[in-house]
């Protein structure tokens, strides 16, 4: 299976300010189409997981520009250019490559 | 908008079956080359994709859960359903059931609201 990490595991951060964590796989997830198979997800407080980024980088339908996926291979970030009070949470992140999918550990996001 | 909503027990004894229904609303089940999947989440803790079932049948299960594991679809009730087995403590956790998309990448956009179904005599 692949495995995936997360850092940090905790983020306090100030609204307004921007925001950025990192999740590592322990195997590339460039997928023969060149595009890398990493989604990331925002679970916020009592709610079901959303999708926020698939593709590693392509915002899914609703999802503020504020919110940027980045990376190749095995190194990706997600940033939040101005983070709102409304972004508070655990972000996963999870290889799409092969089953069996795997998340990481997951970020807390939460204000200072 | 698409929606999602599990249903089944919440209690369920060791060696039992847990037996889950997804029912979708606000769109067809069988329409287009959708996925139906399954996550689960232990308490506190994070995330583990259960498997998922298309609607001609393609099924992808976790290697860990394969043996106990069963995802069916049933198109006339726009639901889907999962069966595990011989369950045990370990499998307490809320299960999610979720939207499938494979037309670029692997990706769930839609999501039920989750059910806690813990496992205990």
């Amino acid at each position: 299976d692949i495995v995936m990490t997360q850092s940090p595991l905790s983020l306090p951060v100030t609204p307004g300010e921007p925001a950025s964590f990192s999740c590592r796989s322990n195997q590339s997830l460039l997928h023969s189409s060149g595009y890398n198979y990493l989604d990331w997800y925002l679970q916020k407080p009592g709610q079901s997981p959303q999708l926020l980024i698939y593709l590693g980088s392509t915002r899914a339908s609703g999802v503020p520009d504020r919110f940027s996926g980045s990376g190749s291979g095995t190194d990706f970030t997600l940033k939040i250019s101005r983070v709102d009070a409304e972004d508070v949470g655990v972000y996963f992140c999870m290889q799409a490559l092969q089953t069996p999918f795997t998340f990481g550990p997951g970020t807390k996001v939460d204000i200072k | 908008q698409l929606q999602l909503q599990e249903s089944g027990p919440g209690l369920v004894k060791p060696s039992e079956t847990l037996s889950l229904t997804c029912t979708v609303s606000s769109g067809s089940i069988s329409s287009g080359d959708y996925y139906w999947g399954w996550i689960r989440q232990p308490p506190g803790k994070g995330l583990e994709w259960i498997g998922t079932r298309s609607n001609s049948g393609s099924t992808y299960y976790n290697p860990s859960l394969k043996s106990r594991l069963t995802i069916s679809v049933d198109t006339s009730k726009n639901q889907f359903s999962l069966r595990l087995t011989s369950v045990t403590a370990a499998d307490t956790a809320v299960y999610f059931c979720a939207r499938h998309r494979r037309d670029w990448g692997n990706y769930f956009d839609s999501w039920g609201q989750g059910t806690l179904v813990t496992v205990s005599s």
